[in-house]
């Protein structure tokens, strides 16, 4: 069944911030990933968390709580260039990834 | 920027032929994958790489898959006969050998089985 859960479609203001939610339940987790793909392009790295906390790169930033299973991504100061899907993936046992079905963000001028 | 390559970008073939997916990661990674994404749904594992074995593998990578890393650049996904429902964008990703490396994915071959 699914097991990593995140909202289907978000619409913003350039720029305004956008929050994107994602739910998980695994065993053994290593850690949370979250890329960025754009229509018919490969998912391309935006940030990953280990342990509980924030973690800020630039205009993006992405925070975990294990203990509840719980991620999210902020997007600030939102750019036209920033529609595109938002994929949530946590890494458990292993090296695979397991994807959520992604979050479709369009930026409205 | 080192990135990871993949050839072709688009293969379209009949149902039941064999076909090769071919990538070039990384050139210092070690762990290499294939994950595919059929039209409209989520990325799914395939199968992971490592120090010339298969580490792990999905229920969808059935007998009817193979890889292989033939030299030290190239790793391959070979499908032996495919099916219709094989149809989507094939992507290779690699990384480093630590645990939580990031994963950094190719541009993808869209396969079309007709």
């Amino acid at each position: 069944g699914q097991n990593i859960d995140q909202p289907t479609e978000m619409t913003a203001t350039e720029g305004a911030i956008v929050q994107i939610n994602c739910t998980y339940q695994t065993s053994g987790f290593n850690g949370l990933f979250w890329y960025q793909q754009h229509a018919g392009e490969a998912p391309t790295f935006l940030s990953y968390n280990v342990l509980d906390g924030l973690e800020e790169k630039g205009r993006f930033s992405s925070f975990l709580s294990r203990s509840k299973g719980y991620s999210y991504l902020l997007l600030k100061e939102l750019q036209m260039k920033d529609s595109a899907s938002y994929l949530c993936a946590y890494q458990a046992a292993g090296n695979k990834l397991t994807f959520g079905g992604g979050t479709r963000v369009l930026v409205k001028p | 920027e080192p990135e990871v390559t993949q050839t072709p970008s688009h293969q379209v073939t009949q149902m039941g032929q064999e076909v090769i997916l071919r990538c070039v990661p990384i050139s210092n990674h070690l762990y290499f994958y294939w994950y595919r994404q059929i039209l409209g749904q989520k990325v799914e594992f395939l199968v992971s790489f490592y120090n010339n074995e298969i580490s792990e593998k999905s229920e969808i990578f059935d007998d009817q898959f193979s890889v292989e890393r033939p030299d030290g650049s190239n790793f391959t996904l070979k499908i032996r006969s495919t099916k219709l429902e094989d149809s989507a964008m094939y992507f290779c990703a690699s990384s480093e050998p630590r645990i939580t490396d990031t994963q950094y994915f190719g541009p993808g071959t869209r396969l079309t089985v007709l």
